[in-house]
């Protein structure tokens, strides 16, 4: 049971360059989100899936999108890198089950945009 | 609009000093307040949830309350590998189909030997 696992670890792009994050998880969880980290702001909620097929938007979603095809997996895209997209991004993933509202985070990906 | 404060931002203690942290919300109706742990270079991991003002939880040296403005991470004589950043989320219960947290800036703790 690996829980919730992203790829890459780490990325360095160049402004204007595109990519995809990879989270999967195995713990047949409904829901899933992606963060982004940055020092001085916490955790802020980019987007999130209430399950296969649905996307929502979250706090921070501008240049960003996302996808969930299939329930385990929930991909985050950037069409053109900025900057302002350096950051460490985390998925998380969390079950429907009433009372457990607790949100399991992956290992992070580290992203370098020059 | 749900918010979450965490104090102090960092908390320097020596090895068996106990402390508390602080986290003052603002949310909603309360559907959950959320503890995690996270180490340099790791994803936050889940600690506790409190569900009502009045409960309490524990696990080893760690205890967390709850009241219906704050609630406190209490410390009881740390040891160093009990460093790391502490975060606190809550969870409101109107308008959230989608269970999502809202984070305070966490509170970084040092524990020396």
């Amino acid at each position: 049971n690996a829980g919730v696992t992203q790829t890459p670890k780490f990325r360095v792009l160049k402004t204007g360059q595109s990519m995809t994050l990879l989270c999967a998880q195995d713990m047949n969880h409904e829901y899933m989100y992606w963060y982004r980290q940055d020092p001085g702001m916490g955790l802020r909620l980019i987007h999130y899936s209430v399950g296969e097929g649905t996307t929502a938007k979250g706090e921070v979603p501008d240049g960003y999108n996302v996808s969930r095809l299939k329930k385990q997996n929930f991909l985050l895209g950037l069409e053109s890198a900025a900057p302002s997209q350096t950051s460490v991004y985390f998925c998380a993933s969390s079950t429907t089950t009433s009372g457990r509202g607790e949100q399991y985070f992956g290992p992070g990906t580290r992203l370098t945009v020059t | 609009e749900d918010q979450v404060t965490q104090s102090p931002e960092a908390l320097r203690l020596q090895e068996g000093e106990s402390s508390s942290l602080n986290c003052s919300y603002t949310v909603s109706g309360l559907r959950g307040l959320f503890w995690y742990r996270q180490d340099p270079g790791k994803g936050p991991e889940f600690l506790f949830t409190l569900y009502s003002a009045g409960e309490e939880k524990e696990k080893e040296r760690l205890k967390a309350t709850l009241t219906k403005k704050e609630s406190f991470l209490h410390i009881t004589a740390p040891k160093p590998e009990d460093s790391a950043t502490y975060l606190c989320a809550v969870q409101g219960a109107y308008g959230n189909a989608g269970n999502m947290l809202t984070f305070g800036g966490g509170t970084r703790l040092m524990v020396k030997p």
